[in-house]
């Protein structure tokens, strides 16, 4: 069965500070990856994605990830995090039939200046 | 392009009631995800459906639980009657084509309080 884990409910970085948040992954096939956030009363807005090729895959707002097969991890990392960068972070993996996500429990950034 | 429209914002209700969702998708996305988002948690996908058909409905308590989209285009969501525990975040999705890794794009979503 699909599953996502993200170990860290919640944590508070420094502004301009770097950011790695962990998602850990079950799947018995090549999985499909995503990273999504969302704002306070907002919908989730997807940060980027992986499916294939490239393992470093770089998404929008300086994010990027790391798809590393041998240890079923893909961290969303950030070099300088920023104050608007607050917000709760959600891992999915999608089937590779049907198109249909499985979310993590989710991570909350908090960001201090 | 507009993005996916879902209203009420905010509803209130009493256990027991009934409550109606509604989600107007990207104009041309074949597939409309409905998603429960309890308190703390991740999405839970509800129902899935390519046009106006349902590709699964597996995890919808279809004893109080109901969807349509009937033209293929927007979408209903309908609780009666809730119970407390259906107190979440009604996030519905769209995406372009029911295929591998296809982006899905999601709306405000509706939060709903049970009393």
């Amino acid at each position: 069965a699909q599953s996502v884990t993200q170990p860290d409910i919640h944590i508070t970085v420094s502004e301009g500070a770097s950011l790695e948040l962990r998602c850990n992954y079950s799947y018995g096939a090549t999985p499909y990856l995503f990273w999504y956030v969302q704002s306070p009363g907002q919908g989730l807005q997807l940060l980027l994605k992986y499916f294939s090729g490239d393992t470093l895959v770089q998404g929008i707002k300086g994010f990027e990830a790391e798809f590393k097969r041998s240890q079923s991890s893909f961290n969303l990392r950030k070099p300088s995090v920023h104050w608007s960068d607050a917000a709760e972070y959600f891992c999915a993996v999608g089937r590779n039939t049907g198109n249909q996500f499985y979310f993590g429990t989710g991570t909350s950034l908090t960001v201090i200046p | 392009e507009a993005g996916v429209a879902q209203s009420p914002r905010y509803k209130i209700i009493e256990k027991r009631q009934s409550v109606a969702f509604w989600c107007n998708p990207i104009s041309g996305h074949a597939t409309l995800y409905w998603y429960q988002q309890i308190l703390g948690q991740g999405p839970k996908l509800l129902i899935q459906f390519q046009n106006n058909g349902v590709v699964d409905d597996s995890q919808l308590p279809k004893d109080r639980f109901s969807a349509e989209r009937l033209k293929g285009v927007d979408s209903t969501l309908k609780i009666q009657p809730a119970k407390l525990e259906d107190s979440a975040v009604y996030l519905c999705a769209s995406s372009r084509r029911l295929a591998d890794a296809d982006t899905q794009y999601f709306g405000p979503g509706t939060r709903l309080t049970v009393l």
